[in-house]
């Protein structure tokens, strides 16, 4: 079965670069969520999506941003980039109505920022 | 601010026996329960579930136990196999209708 496809797997990146990182949702699904997870952390709820439009915000930094397109993929823009936002950054999706919280996780990006 | 969390950061079970993880939870209004399993390396997977209208729920090999009194959810893998290493978290549907929260993971490793 497909499940959710995350790009790239990993990223270098510099302090004050830029990063996007992409989420393909399993095909159906609509609502999409992004994570990020520090070393020996568990999962911070950074925002979320359904039906293209912002459903929920958690500890999303403003120097990031993130929406979802018409095809349901989203993608997270991180700027102003920092040594703390190295973490492993997990993209989630479920279709919505289902009766069902059951969100899928992707692989994951690995950022480091250097 | 409302949380949920884990009693034991790592837990050492024999191959075979059985294994509890223990999830306190401090939101009273939270009505859903999530137990994932993470591997080394890889997202969360979805083990079980539960809603705050039932007391226990099984799968296979596994059972999720909530006790709303003490606000305390714990999760049973029977049997305990060397693939079940990883690490466990409880999670909560906390308010909005869609975020999840996730609590401290409780590390299980098997010992064959």
């Amino acid at each position: 079965a497909a499940g959710v496809i995350q790009s790239p797997r990993h990223l270098i990146k510099e302090k004050r670069e830029t990063a996007t990182l992409k989420c393909y949702p399993i095909p159906r699904h609509d609502t999409v969520y992004w994570y990020q997870q520090g070393p020996g952390q568990d999962p911070q709820f950074l925002i979320s999506f359904y039906e293209k439009m912002q459903s929920d915000k958690g500890s999303i930094p403003d120097r990031f941003s993130a929406q979802q397109f018409s095809d349901y993929h989203s993608e997270l823009n991180m700027s102003s980039l920092e040594l703390g936002d190295s973490a492993l950054y997990f993209c989630a999706s479920s279709l919505f109505g289902t009766g069902s919280y059951e969100q899928y996780f992707g692989p994951g990006t690995r950022l480091t920022v250097t | 601010g409302e949380s949920v969390g884990l009693h034991l950061p790592t837990l050492s079970v024999q191959e075979g026996d059985n294994s509890i993880i223990n999830c306190a939870y401090s939101n009273s209004a939270s009505d859903y329960f999530i137990w994932y399993k993470q591997e080394s390396g890889k997202g969360p997977q979805f083990i079980i579930d539960i809603r705050s209208n039932m007391d226990k729920r099984q799968g296979q090999r596994v059972t999720v136990l909530l006790n709303k009194t003490v606000k305390h959810l714990s999760l049973q893998i029977a049997a305990t196999q060397p693939g079940d290493s990883a690490v466990y978290f409880c999670a909560e549907n906390s308010g909005g209708y869609q975020k999840v929260t996730f609590g401290t993971g409780t590390k299980l490793q098997v010992i064959p």
